[in-house]
């Protein structure tokens, strides 16, 4: 069974970094490309970045200057690093892969 | 940036009768391969998007063929027939074409 899991904390700072972890469980991270998406708060989706089944990443240019994704084949984990978050940024993250999109996490942006 | 643009529903929909979403895209999504990349998802309300429609018309698996896509290079349409509870949400299509990825701003479907 295909299953998507995001961690991290839920409320950072202004100006501070943000680290997601995605954990993935009945598929391999090298046969699979796995998406970011986010959401503000009753708003729309916004797609994030990728990083495909071979290790390579592309992302969004909007966030490209403060956003990094990496994985860990081995802990079927991938990461999320976005840098200098401002309120704007606050939201609930997704990690998808395939056709299978994890729970979400809600990620507060405020001091 | 591709830009989706998706029509409104005149909601609220009666239960049983059939509901039509459309979207748009500034560019054409069909591939020199033959495929159009424009999936389409539904959220129902407090949950993940769920993964409904992908190369325009190929129903993910598991999805009720209630659920249809159709259309060209920029114009789609997703039929729900027969519109059920469940089926109550918000819809986005996305394209899956070019980087960014970029989502229509959402349909919203509510049931009579």
């Amino acid at each position: 069974q295909v299953q998507l899991k995001e961690s991290g904390p839920g409320l950072v700072q202004p100006s501070q970094t943000l680290s997601l972890t995605c954990t993935v469980s009945g598929f391999s991270l090298t046969s699979y490309n796995v998406h970011w998406v986010r959401q503000p708060p009753g708003k729309g989706l916004e797609w994030m970045g990728v990083i495909w089944s071979g290790g390579n990443t592309d992302y969004n240019s909007a966030l490209k200057p403060r956003l990094s994704i990496s994985r860990d084949t081995s802990k079927s984990q991938v990461f999320l690093t976005m840098n200098s978050l401002q309120t704007e940024d606050t939201g609930i993250y997704y990690c998808k892969g395939s056709v299978y999109w994890g729970q979400g996490v809600m990620v507060t942006v405020s001091s | 940036d591709i830009v989706m643009t998706q029509g409104a529903l005149p909601n609220p929909v009666p239960s049983g009768e059939s509901a039509s979403i459309t979207c748009q895209s500034s560019k054409s999504l069909l591939h020199s391969n033959g495929k159009t990349y424009l999936n389409w998802y539904l959220q129902r309300p407090g949950q993940s998007p769920q993964f409904l429609i992908y190369w325009m018309s190929t129903r993910a698996s598991g999805v009720s063929d209630r659920f249809s896509g159709s259309g060209s290079g920029t114009d789609f349409t997703l039929k729900i027939s027969r519109v059920e509870a469940e089926d109550v949400g918000v819809y986005y299509c996305q394209q899956d074409l070019e980087f960014p990825r970029t989502f229509g701003a959402g349909t919203k479907l509510e049931l009579k």
